[in-house]
């Protein structure tokens, strides 16, 4: 089975604080992503990676940064945290010969700004 | 990517079917059409995909009719641990990294 775990269940971060969230996945995907998932809104896709020190902008980039320093590890960045970055963080992977679109995804990391 | 709509929420009960139609007016030639279900405190989780007529697998069928501008995900026989929240999604290959899941059907199924 493919597992795609994440650092933490839960976080609470204060405003400011950079922060650092962690995804790993063991199937040697080539492609990773990170999605926020906020209630009303759906998921949306913030980054994304094909290959290693490969990375692309989804579709809410602002506020974030990424790095893949090794393929089966991804980290999303919150350089400066804000109270509006407060949400749910899944991140998923997926192999270049997969279906199209058959993404597997970690548990998420529940991140609090106060 | 083609947009896609699906109606907000569904309640069913154990032991039914339940339907979920996705409609996708402007799906592409080469665009899948793809689900997936989430549970709360989970992500989500790919359970079937298909291209045109129908696909089954262990979890669900997939209906697609021929003009394939609308697709229906039936679940045979639900249980409580059914009650999820199903996406549907359309694209292909090359906007794999585009995926967008919007609000998706809420299906709640009750004793």
């Amino acid at each position: 089975d493919v597992k795609v775990t994440q650092s933490s269940r839960y976080l609470v971060k204060r405003t400011g604080e950079k922060v650092f969230l962690e995804c790993v996945q063991d199937m040697d995907h080539e492609n990773m992503f990170w999605y926020r998932q906020d209630p009303g809104l759906g998921l949306r896709l913030i980054y994304f990676s094909y290959d290693v020190k490969m990375k692309e902008k989804g579709d809410i980039p602002e506020g974030y940064s990424v790095s893949r320093e090794k393929k089966e590890r991804f980290s999303l960045i919150l350089e400066s945290a804000s109270t509006n970055q407060t949400s749910m963080y899944l991140c998923a992977s997926s192999g270049a010969g997969a279906l199209p679109r058959e993404q597997y995804f970690g548990p998420g990391t529940r991140l609090t700004v106060t | 990517l083609a947009k896609t709509t699906q109606p907000i929420s569904m309640d069913s009960y154990e032991g039914q079917e339940v339907n979920i139609t996705c409609s996708h007016n402007n799906i592409a030639t080469n665009d899948y059409i793809t689900w997936y279900q989430q549970f709360p405190s989970q992500g989500p989780r790919f359970i079937i995909q298909g291209y045109k007529t129908k696909v089954t697998n262990e979890v669900a069928s997939l209906f697609i009719p021929a003009d394939r501008k609308s697709s229906t995900l039936s679940l045979p026989r639900v249980s409580l641990s059914d009650t999820a929240v199903y996406y549907c999604l359309v694209g292909d290959k090359t906007n794999d990294y585009k995926l967008s899941f919007g609000a998706g059907t809420t299906v709640t199924v009750r004793a």
